[in-house]
């Protein structure tokens, strides 16, 4: 069974930097891209970026590139999702997610990440 | 950039009732289009892929068409666990998708 297991809740200051992760289990994880999604409160969907793991190819969204870094460690099956300098807009549900079996489209999701960003 | 647009914001329809969802492209995706449903507190759930192909273990009352700029989610006839967000999401522009910003089904 496919699944992506993301790392606990996290509250922080603005300034202070953050990594989560995302670990996927039950299929080979240098075979399918990884994406991530930010969901503001009380808001829609926004596509962050995509890595593949077997070669960390890493793309942004332009209004995410700079603001974010996306990696993987392929040997522990881990994607990551990190800030160097959180601000209080960083605030949000992120979330992973991987292609689905048929098509291009992410198709299985991890239980997502809250970063509360807060002085 | 692509942009979506989805149409009502809000739909209000009751159990049983056909709901009809739209999303629009502002150029072409082709047939690069998914459907995607969101409960509260619950992460997206992949219902419609390349859009018109159902997901696995997706029930027949969905259903989705369409394809260039123009797009419809159907829900045949809800059932009270279908009220919930959906949101559209390209992949024409790939690796970079975007999302809709969504449509509200609740219950009338």
């Amino acid at each position: 069974e496919v699944q992506l297991v993301q790392s606990g809740a996290e509250v922080k200051k603005p300034g202070e930097s953050l990594k989560i992760s995302c670990k996927g289990s039950g299929y080979s994880f240098t075979s399918y891209w990884i994406g991530w999604v930010r969901q503001m409160p009380g808001k829609g969907l926004e596509w962050m970026g995509i890595i593949y793991p077997g070669d960390s190819d890493t793309r942004y969204s332009p209004s995410f590139q700079g603001q974010v870094t996306i990696s993987a460690d392929k040997s522990i099956s881990t994607a990551y999702l990190q800030w160097s300098s959180l601000k209080a807009s960083d605030t949000a549900m992120y979330y992973c997610a991987r292609k689905n079996d048929y098509g291009d489209s992410p198709g299985y999701w991890g239980q997502g990440t809250l970063v509360t960003v807060s002085s | 950039e692509i942009v979506l647009t989805q149409s009502p914001a809000t739909l209000s329809l009751s159990p049983g009732e056909r709901a009809t969802l739209s999303c629009r492209a502002s150029q072409s995706v082709s047939s690069y289009l998914a459907w995607y449903q969101q409960k509260p507190g619950q992460a997206p759930r992949l219902l419609i892929y390349d859009a018109s192909n159902r997901a696995t273990g997706i029930p027949a009352r969905f259903s989705g068409s369409g394809s260039g700029t123009d797009f419809t989610l159907t829900i045949s006839s809800l059932e009270p666990e279908d009220f919930a967000v959906y949101y559209c999401q390209q992949r024409s522009n790939w690796p970079i998708f975007t999302f809709g910003p969504g449509t509200k089904v609740d219950i009338k």
